[in-house]
């Protein structure tokens, strides 16, 4: 079957910085999808990467390793507003979009 | 102001209702989703459709119907509401191109008592 796999809840403190990983099994790979959700609130795109290596977006990156089934949104100078749940979701063969289970991050000052 | 409008926000349904919610988009997109949210998992899709007159089966759709009457447009209709029904229900469109990003609406919170 098709698996994406996040960690269920991190905590980092704020300016500092924090990965949050993500595996994933899937029925060919066609993109891997980052977004943010705010408690209450719609997901938003964050990024996307298709190709291996580092895609950088401010504060945010985003790496991929295609041979590894793997990735990591890197979130820099954490901000308090940065608190939410990080959703990590790839496009299958069939471009459909599998989705994980999405990484609560709790920012403490 | 341009995106993905739902409505209701929020609605308590006792079971056996039937209930429809409403998704319009003005961004012109041809490809439009309805996922559901459940605490613990992924978004999962229920129903999708790639251009107007088209719709497609997800990943959960059993319970649910959705119409593609035009462009804007992409109703879900569930036809006899169930307890496990309650949810929060997302509405999503796609542009055309490499990245495909989704653009979702505030979504619709439905408890089915």
């Amino acid at each position: 079957g098709q698996n994406i796999d996040q960690p269920t809840e991190m905590t980092a403190t704020e300016g500092a910085i924090v990965q949050i990983n993500c595996t994933y099994q899937t029925s060919g790979f066609n993109g891997l999808f980052w977004y943010q959700q705010h408690a209450g609130e719609a997901p938003t795109f964050l990024s996307y990467n298709v190709l291996d290596g580092l895609e950088e977006k401010g504060r945010f990156s985003s790496f991929l390793s295609r041979s590894k089934g793997y990735s990591y949104l890197l979130l820099k100078e954490l901000q308090m507003k940065d608190s939410a749940s990080y959703l990590c979701a790839v496009r299958d063969s069939n471009y459909q979009l599998i989705w994980g289970a999405g990484t609560k991050l709790i920012i403490k000052p | 102001i341009a995106g993905i409008t739902q409505a209701p926000t929020s609605q308590i349904l006792a079971a056996g209702r039937r209930m429809t919610l409403r998704c319009t988009q003005d961004m012109r997109h041809n490809a439009m989703y309805w996922y559901r949210q459940d605490l613990g998992l992924g978004l999962r899709l229920i129903h999708y459709s790639n251009t107007a007159g088209t719709t497609g089966k997800g990943e959960v759709p059993d319970g649910y119907s959705v119409s593609r009457a035009n462009t804007d447009d992409f109703p879900l209709t569930l036809a006899s509401a169930v307890p496990s029904q309650t949810s929060v229900y997302f509405c999503a469109s796609s542009e055309e191109g490499a990245t495909g990003e989704l653009f979702f609406g505030e979504g619709s919170r439905l408890t089915v008592l």
